[in-house]
């Protein structure tokens, strides 16, 4: 069945720094991709998509680029903020269903 | 356009009690699915309404049930709970249902059952 593997946490970084979190897929046909936000005591908020293969979704300094060839959506960010810190959800969406299967998030801590 | 709201936000039950969650989509957004998130199995999907059908399930007993109503809101019904039962239940909603892809989540209901 399909599935998301993302890096585990926590990630660790100093304000500025360049972030990197791995997302990679499994799935049957060709899904759409997201990342999710979520802060303390919040719900999941979308921070960007890609619904095809090359496609790059960039929202609020963040992208990530669709590959098909190593099946991967990887999120990065030139300069973190303290702002940043939260948990990040990598997410495919089967072109069937509306379901949305998630990874098991990676917490990002940054620190001033 | 005000967001996904859930009501309500805290919510403590007792073993063997049954609980209604509420959820009100985005205006004009048709479809409405709901999520459980537990720090043991993370997210994951419970089933989806559309125009007050449902249209997908996820792999959860029958005590989790849900309904959605002529306006698009959105009941979620937990019967017999259980001490498992208890995480931040989450509900997200979208414009044409089918191929939509962008889901709109609310700010959750956390249960705890004791």
């Amino acid at each position: 069945g399909n599935s998301v593997t993302q890096m585990e946490g926590p990630v660790t970084l100093s304000e500025e720094a360049f972030l990197t979190i791995n997302c990679t897929y499994t799935a049957t046909g060709y899904p759409s991709l997201f990342w999710y936000v979520q802060y303390p005591g919040e719900g999941l908020q979308l921070l960007l998509k890609a619904t095809k293969a090359d496609d790059k979704g960039s929202n609020k300094g963040f992208e990530a680029t669709y590959r098909k060839e190593t099946t991967s959506f990887h999120l990065e960010k030139g300069s973190v903020q303290v702002s940043d810190s939260a948990v990040y959800f990598c997410a495919l969406s089967d072109r069937g269903t509306d379901k949305l299967i998630f990874g098991t998030g990676t917490r990002l801590q940054v620190f001033p | 356009k005000a967001g996904v709201t859930q009501t309500p936000r805290y919510l403590i039950k007792t073993r063997g009690q049954q609980v209604t969650l509420s959820c009100s989509p985005i205006s004009g957004h048709r479809s409405v699915s709901w999520y459980q998130q537990t720090p043991g199995q993370g997210l994951q999907f419970l089933f989806e309404y559309f125009s007050e059908t449902q249209r997908n399930k996820g792999n959860f007993p029958g005590r989790f049930s849900g309904r959605q109503f002529s306006n698009s809101r959105s009941e979620m019904n937990v019967s017999t709970l259980e001490l498992g039962d208890s995480a931040l239940y989450l509900c997200a909603s979208s414009t044409e249902g089918q191929h939509s892809y962008e889901q709109y989540f609310g700010p959750g209901t956390r249960l705890t059952v004791t």
